[in-house]
Order: structure tokens, then sequence, then C-alpha cells
């Protein structure tokens, strides 16, 4: 079975400061990985993907996430936080028949401070 | 613009009342999802199809009925509506890597 740990529900960053939310997954199987956002009142929309290959993958908004077999993390950061960063993040992940066993963890609201 | 499409964005019921809710899709995707989500439950899934015509129970499907008659579209039904069901309704499809999210809808249950 496929599980995902996000540690931290809420991660606090003042503007510019590195960003660091941490996921953590259990699959018996390669894994494709996910990282989703959330902004206030609207769906979650698809930030990064890992399926194969380059292990540093590059999202959308200067985002990245590495994806380190050994330790089981699929961390996402970002090198300085805007205020527009300001949402839900979602970790995700799934075994390779994808779609409807994808597991969400459970989210980390990041807040960033002036 | 492509992508997922959920009507209505808000709503008020009594409890006890019916009603639907309609999702669709313009991508051809054959996945097609509905998710509640609650204040530190994160996204529980309610029930998904993997084709037209095909439905399956995902983690909380009681009280919810769903159909899927037409490949782009899913809807969500709630036979007779419970305080418990207020909530924040997203609905989802997605190709073999990747999910698309509709806006949601904001049901509330009184």
């Amino acid at each position: 079975a496929q599980s995902v740990t996000q540690l931290g529900s809420h991660v606090s960053v003042s503007e510019g400061a590195l960003v660091l939310l941490r996921c953590n997954y259990s699959s018996s199987v390669p894994p494709y990985l996910f990282w989703y956002v959330q902004y206030p009142n609207q769906g979650l929309q698809l930030l990064l993907k890992y399926t194969t290959g380059a292990t540093l993958v590059k999202g959308i908004n200067g985002f990245e996430a590495e994806f380190k077999k050994s330790e089981t993390s699929f961390h996402l950061t970002k090198p300085s936080a805007h205020m527009s960063d300001a949402a839900e993040y979602f970790c995700a992940v799934s075994d390779r028949t994808g779609g409807f066993k994808t597991i969400f963890g459970a989210g980390t609201r990041l807040f960033v401070k002036a | 613009n492509a992508g997922v499409t959920q009507t209505p964005k808000f709503r008020v019921l009594k409890t006890g009342q019916s009603m639907t809710l309609l999702c669709a899709q313009d991508m051809n995707h054959e996945y097609m999802y509905w998710y509640r989500q609650d204040p530190g439950m994160g996204l529980r899934l309610i029930h998904y199809s993997v084709g037209e015509g095909t439905t399956a129970k995902g983690e909380v499907p009681d009280g919810y009925n769903v159909s899927r008659l037409k490949k782009q579209n899913f809807l969500l039904g709630l036979e007779s509506a419970a305080p418990s069901q207020t909530s924040v309704y997203f609905c989802a499809s997605s190709s073999m890597i990747g999910y698309t999210f509709g806006s949601g809808t904001r049901l509330t249950v009184v």
C-alpha cells in the first residue's frame, strides 16, 4: 500500500527566505510523485511531478523537488519565498498505473511574512 | 479554456434536501473523481470513474451517488443532505499522469 506523510501542517517563512516543505512516501513499487498547490478558494494545481529520469524536478513559480529513493523523500524547495507563494501544498504519490491510485498527503499551509 | 468545470460554485441546502453537482471536462480524460475537502483532513475520495459507464466507491462514499453517462461528465448526487456533508467538493480528471481539478463547490447543509 502507498502512503504519503507531509511533515508540518503549517510552515512560516519570511519573504526572501528558503522554502522547504517536507514529504515522505511509502511505496512498494517505483512511484510517480507530485506536488500540487492550492490558493485560497481555488482548486489544486499541479506544481511539478517526477516520473522517471532526472531526480531533480523543476516546476512552476521557481519551485523544485528532488526524488531521493534512499530516503523515500520528495521535498519541495524554493530558494527565495515571495508573498504570492502563500498557499496550501499537497504532496501525492501513485504507482505506475496512475489514475485513481493517487494518494494525497494532508497538506502543508505555507505562510510568508513580510 | 480547457479544464474541469464544476457547477454550482456555492449552494445552501436544508437537511433532507437533495441536489446534484455537475462536473464537466474537455480533455478527453478517462478517469474522473469526486473529493471532499474539510479542514485538517486533506482530500478524501468519495467516488471515482475509470471510464464512461463505470463508477466505483472511494474512501467516503456513504450518502453520495454518482453517474458517468458521458465520458466528459461526472455527476455527484446527495439524496438526503445532512449537516455532516457540509464541505468543499472538488471534481478532478486525470490522464495517466497528473490531475486537473475544478475550482470547487462550497456546500452548506443547515
